[in-house]
């Protein structure tokens, strides 16, 4: 199994609602990452997991919560979203966290809009 | 801040070879250099990754010179479907995993 699952594909919600992104991988991997992707642009990094701990949180702003339940889990929890949010969202995990044999396995993707 | 720097746009035919070359002047010992793919609302895809000389796989083959400064991805005879955005990341074993601009190629039949 060499996929990593990310539910639900698309998702609309509104400013004032709390919804979560749900990411799953069964590779043994234990470095997870969440992406933001918007039309046109590279995927821009957000958050890092590696063993389970938060390593990595490229400064993004509150509204926006990771979680890492267990190694084959990452959910990002989203409140008080602003239209501007609205993007791909890609999860990622791959064996070791950085370069060497860093062969990351990204999701599809959750296509959100923020009305 | 991305390490590397990469055309914006190729263009190329059906049946073509395409080399894709990604400049990072600024590599590290220690750094990696890995090629994925993406097409339009996907993920990104695992191409291609080495660190130093020539790889090959089934897809794609990677060279790089000895200063390591510079790679190029080598896509033998594209089709309509290799037209994706590709990226080219250098990163070293604890770095983090940050995508340049990359390269969108478009292939005409």
């Amino acid at each position: 199994d060499t996929e990593v699952t990310q539910t639900p594909k698309h998702l609309v919600m509104g400013m004032t609602n709390k919804k979560s992104l749900k990411c799953e991988q069964h590779m043994g991997h234990r470095a997870m990452y969440w992406y933001k992707q918007k039309a046109k642009k590279p995927p821009e990094l957000m958050f890092v997991y590696s063993y389970e701990k938060l390593s990595i949180n490229e400064s993004v702003p509150s509204r926006f919560s990771p979680e890492c339940p267990n190694s084959s889990l990452l959910n990002l929890h989203l409140h008080a979203l602003q239209p501007e949010d609205s993007a791909l969202y890609l999860c990622a995990s791959s064996l070791l966290d950085g370069g060497m044999d860093t062969e990351a396995f990204f999701g599809q993707g959750t296509r959100l809009t923020v009305v | 801040l991305a390490k590397t720097t990469q055309p914006i746009s190729m263009d190329s035919y059906e049946g073509q070879e395409v080399n894709i070359t990604c400049s990072h002047n600024n590599i590290a010992t220690n750094d990696y250099i890995t090629w994925y793919q993406q097409f339009p609302s996907q993920g990104p895809r695992f191409i291609i990754q080495g660190y130093k000389t020539k790889v090959t796989n089934e897809v794609a083959s990677l060279f790089i010179p000895a200063d390591r400064k510079s790679s190029t991805l080598s896509l033998p005879r594209v089709s309509l479907s290799d037209t994706a955005v590709y990226y080219c990341l250098v990163a070293g074993n604890t770095d983090k995993l940050i995508f340049g601009t990359g390269t969108r190629l478009q292939v005409f039949p």
